[in-house]
């Protein structure tokens, strides 16, 4: 299986940072990566798909890039609503295969 | 407006069975490819089952594989995982969700339905 390793697994921040959080491909998936947020208690919502695509209603502070093995999510101007739990997905192999998470927490 | 809710979660004790459902309304269901996620309590997510529009093709991970089914009624625009043969470590919440335009597991998700497995 494709294992995804996420990077840093938390971070203490605060509003109004920039944040750059990684993925990192156990082979390479080309650009079929998704990365999702997840509030506490509340379902996964889809950010990025495709690796650089902007997911319809998703605020321009989120940035995806990457291919191949390594990925990276950058949020600009950090808001409080951002504080969650961030998965990246692969599905360019069966299984489809997600990351273990990194964690924002306020400074 | 997309909306995906599921039921049938529950207690239930290790060697029963239980079958999880999930109506989707807000879309053509049978346009898109669906699928079950689930995530053990503090844990992270995984993917249990896909299922195409059609019905005609599934998938399953190795560690449900040959326990659980994934099917699907397109004139109800209902989902379905029969789960046979729980065991503890099947606990989780589980996610019922649609593949985008692009493809992809995840670009609606419901609220999901616990599934506690013990005795």
């Amino acid at each position: 299986n494709t294992v995804l390793t996420q990077s840093p697994t938390s971070m203490l921040i605060s509003v109004g940072d920039r944040v750059t959080m990684n993925c990192k491909a156990s082979q390479n998936v080309g650009t079929n990566v998704d990365w999702y947020r997840q509030k506490t208690g509340q379902s996964p919502k889809l950010l990025i798909y495709g690796a650089s695509n902007r997911y319809t209603g998703v605020p321009n502070r989120f940035t995806g890039s990457g291919s191949g093995t390594d990925f990276t999510l950058t949020i600009s101007n950090m808001q409080a609503e951002d504080l969650a739990v961030y998965y990246c997905l692969q599905y360019n192999y069966n299984p489809p295969t997600f990351g273990t998470g990194t964690k924002l927490e306020l400074k | 407006e997309v909306q995906l809710v599921e039921s049938g979660g529950g207690l239930v004790q290790p060697g029963r069975s239980l079958r999880l459902s999930c109506v989707a309304s807000g879309f053509t269901f049978n346009n898109y490819w669906m699928t079950w996620i689930r995530q053990a309590p503090g844990k992270g997510l995984e993917w249990v089952a896909s299922i195409s529009n059609t019905g005609g093709r599934s998938y399953y991970p190795d560690s449900v594989k040959g326990r659980f089914t994934i099917s699907r009624d397109n004139a109800k625009s209902t989902l379905y995982l029969q789960m046979n043969s729980l065991r503890s470590e099947d606990t989780a919440t589980y996610y019922c969700t649609r593949a985008g335009v692009y493809g992809g597991y995840g670009a609606y998700w419901g609220q999901g339905t616990l599934v506690t497995v013990s005795s």
